[in-house]
């Protein structure tokens, strides 16, 4: 069964900073992998996704993410935090043959100013 | 262009009422999902319409759960009888393609908060 972890429910960042989430998934063939986020009182937002084209995948907003295979992860950088990057971040992982979604269980970002 | 839009965005709900939620969503969309978010959690699937067919069921908790999109457009969640373990946030979510679903982008409605005391 596949499955998605995201390391650290809190992301804690210095504005200016490096952002850094982490995810890796569990999945027995090649995945689609997405990335979405969620600001205060709003829906679910695609920042990103990996569909076995290009293993860097550039998003909105200034985010990326690279998949690696070898490490099955697809972790989501940004150069430099925003304060307005505060929200929270899902990674999101599945099959084409599969309709279905699986999450992570999601990290909230936090930048301080 | 309007987004998704979900209806109500709140229910408190006594247990063992029965309630429904709405999902509007945008227009000309084929394919149409629900799932539930617990508090600190990721959403977990729930459901998948294909126009008015729904084509996966199989993340619907009970039985007490039922989903309809009757016309292919608007749908419906429907929580009979319902229990405290019921109180999340119920999302849905649509898509503009029929094939690779999952390759097309999910556009998610803000949500239903749904409290069963």
């Amino acid at each position: 069964a596949q499955s998605v972890t995201q390391l650290g429910s809190h992301v804690s960042v210095s504005e200016g900073a490096l952002v850094l989430l982490r995810c890796n998934y569990s999945s027995s063939v090649p995945p689609y992998l997405f990335w979405y986020v969620q600001y205060p009182n709003q829906g679910l937002q695609l920042l990103l996704k990996y569909t076995s084209a290009a293993t860097l995948v550039k998003g909105i907003n200034g985010f990326e993410a690279e998949f690696k295979k070898s490490e099955t992860s697809f972790h989501l950088t940004k150069p430099s935090a925003h304060m307005s990057d505060a929200a929270e971040y899902f990674c999101a992982v599945s099959q084409d043959s599969n309709y279905q979604l699986i999450w992570g269980a999601g990290t909230k970002l936090i930048i301080k100013p | 262009g309007a987004g998704v839009s979900q209806s109500p965005r709140y229910k408190v709900a006594k247990r063992g009422q029965d309630v429904a939620l709405r999902c509007d969503p945008i227009s000309g969309h084929v394919s149409l999902f629900w799932y539930q978010q617990a508090l600190g959690q990721g959403p977990e699937f729930l459901t998948y319409f294909q126009n008015e067919a729904q084509l996966d069921k199989s993340g619907l908790p009970s039985d007490r759960f039922f989903a309809e999109r009757p016309e292919g457009s608007v749908s419906t969640l429907k929580i009979q009888r319902t229990q405290q373990e019921d109180s999340a946030v119920y999302l849905c979510a649509s898509s503009s393609q029929r094939a690779a679903p999952l390759r097309d982008t999910q556009y998610f409605g803000p949500g239903t908060r749904l409290t069963v005391l």
